[in-house]
């Protein structure tokens, strides 16, 4: 499968844990994002990545939300301290230009 | 006044029928504007993408950008109940390739 992949599809939380969440590009793709989307709203853009360096961060990501994307590949977003507020799909994209950005599955985060 | 404004729906058309989809933007220095089609429970998957004013048409489907008016349209000809989804409106406003979506539309075919 040469899609976006995401890992794992579901997760299920206790409020306070910390969680991460792995996203494989597309293999030729530099640019790397990561969006929010919650019930009934288009997703919410949080990081982009060109390569290795991140470029910009949403003012939505708080100090509780890091993301990496060593040597320009795979890319992790983790969450410290889960609050329920960050119950949502997060939803990793990749593309060669800034132009067709294409998504992954998704990893749906429930924070009890 | 959000960045991306769509419609949320439903919105309802017989089978056979044109879809209108309407989004209107607020950065009048947005270069791209894009349009996705979500399932319930999918990830967003890639319409169409237009540039310049006019129209484009792929198949069925025909986006219309007024970069005057601000707005953008996408157009879904002979309707198909697989159409049944959302669609969003996303707005890239500079290079980085960042997108800025609306609410979403929910359109939903009737056979």
């Amino acid at each position: 499968d040469t899609g976006v992949s995401q890992d794992p599809r579901h997760k299920i939380t206790k409020r306070g844990q910390n969680v991460t969440f792995r996203c494989d590009p597309i293999s030729e793709h530099n640019r790397l994002y990561w969006y929010r989307q919650t019930l009934g709203q288009g997703p919410e853009f949080l990081t982009y990545f060109q390569n290795e360096a991140q470029l910009e961060k949403s003012r939505l990501l708080s100090d509780r939300f890091s993301a990496e994307r060593p040597k320009g590949s795979f890319s992790t977003l983790e969450i410290q301290r889960t609050e329920q507020g960050d119950s949502a799909m997060y939803l990793c994209a990749s593309s060669l230009t800034p132009t067709e950005a294409f998504f992954g599955q998704g990893t749906r985060l429930t924070v009890v | 006044q959000k960045e991306v404004e769509q419609n949320s729906g439903p919105l309802s058309v017989p089978e056979g029928a044109i879809a209108s989809l309407n989004c209107t933007y607020s950065d009048r220095g947005s270069q791209s504007f894009f349009w996705y089609r979500q399932y319930s429970g999918k990830s967003p998957e890639l319409i169409m993408f237009i540039y310049s004013n006019g129209d484009k048409e792929d198949g069925r489907f025909t986006a219309q950008l007024n970069k005057a008016s601000q707005y953008v349209s996408l157009l879904i000809r002979d309707s198909q109940p697989s159409d049944s989804a959302t669609y969003l409106c996303a707005v890239n406003q500079n290079q980085g390739g960042k997108l800025i979506f609306g609410q979403g539309t929910e359109l939903s075919v009737k056979p």
